[in-house]
């Protein structure tokens, strides 16, 4: 088990709410990035957070937004829910933006009804 | 056209078969080279990365990274059925910890 830890692991929400998912990084790790995982696809990258600022984003849209803490942990934001955002979220932490391994936590499945 | 792509399987073989993984990737930029596993319900584990081309061996794993061909491979030797899970080809521009281009995964099923 990595030191990642996702909050809720499961989670139902209706179109058009707006959800809070929650990432607490690896001891020691300033780094923390999102991904989007749909059913049967390989992770897609959101976007990355370094020391509380955005550092590079994915192809999602304004909708979905980011917080990094001063204790590295970090929360995403996905507002107006649509069916489409049904997934697995994973965070994942790393030291620093050139770290040589990310490590995930287990993510957080989103049910869009 | 997708930068990464991976055939989905899914694949199963006999307990103690050679597995070979492969991916192939558009973007010749990419610089390092990740092979994660991920078990049902679970996050992906990193199992090895490679920077630029060559071979790198772990134990009963086996990387192998061709620029050229724009191809990387994963070769798993005594496969064991808790080798089962969903392995995913990655790739990043700068390091393994940036934003990581991920394969859609081949899921693996080693038959006891």
């Amino acid at each position: 088990e990595t030191g990642v830890t996702q909050s809720p692991t499961h989670l139902i929400k209706t179109r058009g709410q707006q959800v809070t998912l929650r990432c607490s990084s690896q001891s020691g790790h300033n780094t923390v990035s999102w991904y989007q995982q749909a059913l049967g696809q390989g992770p897609q990258f959101i976007f990355q957070y370094y020391r509380e600022e955005e550092n590079g984003r994915g192809n999602f849209p304004p909708r979905f937004s980011g917080l990094q803490f001063p204790n590295y942990s970090s929360e995403l934001n996905v507002n107006a829910l649509e069916l489409d955002d049904s997934a697995l979220y994973l965070c994942a932490s790393s030291m620093d933006r050139g770290g040589t391994e990310a490590f995930f936590g287990q993510g957080t499945r989103l049910t869009v009804v | 056209q997708k930068e990464v792509e991976q055939d989905p399987g899914p694949l199963s073989v006999p307990e103690g078969a050679i597995v070979s993984l492969n991916c192939t990737y558009s973007n010749s930029a990419f610089q390092y080279f990740m092979w994660y596993r991920q078990y049902s319900r679970k996050g992906p584990e990193l199992l090895m990365y490679t920077y630029s081309s060559g071979n790198k061996e772990d134990g009963r794993f086996t990387a192998q990274v061709d620029k050229s061909s724009k191809y990387i491979s994963l070769f798993i030797r005594d496969s064991q059925p808790s080798d089962s899970a969903t392995y995913l080809c990655a790739m990043t521009l700068y390091s393994s910890a940036s934003k990581i281009i991920f394969g859609s995964g081949t899921r693996l099923s080693i038959r006891p």
